[in-house]
């Protein structure tokens, strides 16, 4: 199993819950990627890693996002009082270095009630 | 602000047409640009991409991109379409001294038998 994985794949939950999305990159790759996909758009930007830093969270939407990469591989993507609008599909992406090729993951398909 | 346009939003071609996807970005100076494509189903998976360097970029089964930078464009070409085409296409780009990738909303491509 080479490529980028994310877990869960299909998450539903109520409003104002918290939830956890995962996402293991391509080992080796240093560079990791979130991005937001809704219905019939492209994916949106939410933070980048680059190790364990994240090197610009400029794209999360607001203070209810937040995400970690403790030992720079796996990322955490945590969501606090998820809302309705939240409802997307999470998509995470690795590259071997900035400006690479990113290589992306399944998603997660994320479903707010 | 940065983004990326795509000129179609859904594009309907039957079997041996050609193909002319067009993207538009809004960056100014040097800029890396990309096409994704994601096949049902699957994974977003990396076309082709600019650099640098010649403007016409060939990439994975008979496609590619022509970088015209006095139109800030980087149109998706293939002379000869197959079924096995349709997808969802992302045109992407980024500034090469690091800024997030921004993609475009996504042309949609059905490929009648």
């Amino acid at each position: 199993g080479a490529g980028v994985s994310q877990t869960p794949s299909n998450k539903v939950t109520e409003k104002g819950k918290y939830v956890e999305l995962r996402c293991d990159p391509i080992s080796g790759h240093t560079a990791l990627y979130w991005y937001r996909q809704s219905l019939g758009q492209g994916p949106e930007f939410l933070i980048y890693f680059q190790g364990t830093g994240a090197a610009d969270d400029s794209g999360l939407p607001n203070d209810r996002f937040f995400a970690v990469r403790p030992e720079g591989s796996v990322s955490t993507l945590k969501i606090q009082r998820t809302e309705r609008g939240d409802s997307a599909v999470y998509l995470c992406a690795s590259s071997l270095r900035r400006a690479g090729e990113q290589f992306f993951g399944p998603g997660t398909r994320l479903t707010v009630l | 602000a940065q983004s990326v346009s795509q000129h179609n939003h859904h594009v309907i071609l039957s079997e041996a047409a050609s193909l002319e996807l067009g993207c538009n970005y809004s960056y100014g100076g040097t800029v890396n640009l990309f096409w994704y494509v994601q096949y049902p189903g699957q994974h977003l998976q990396l076309l082709l991409k600019y650099f640098s360097g010649d403007p016409l970029v060939k990439g994975i089964k008979g496609f590619e991109a022509e970088f015209i930078k006095s139109k800030f464009s980087f149109n998706l070409r293939k002379p000869s379409v197959q079924w096995s085409d349709t997808a969802e296409y992302f045109c992407a780009g980024e500034k090469t001294s690091y800024d997030k990738v921004i993609f475009g909303p996504g042309t949609s491509l059905s490929v009648i038998p």
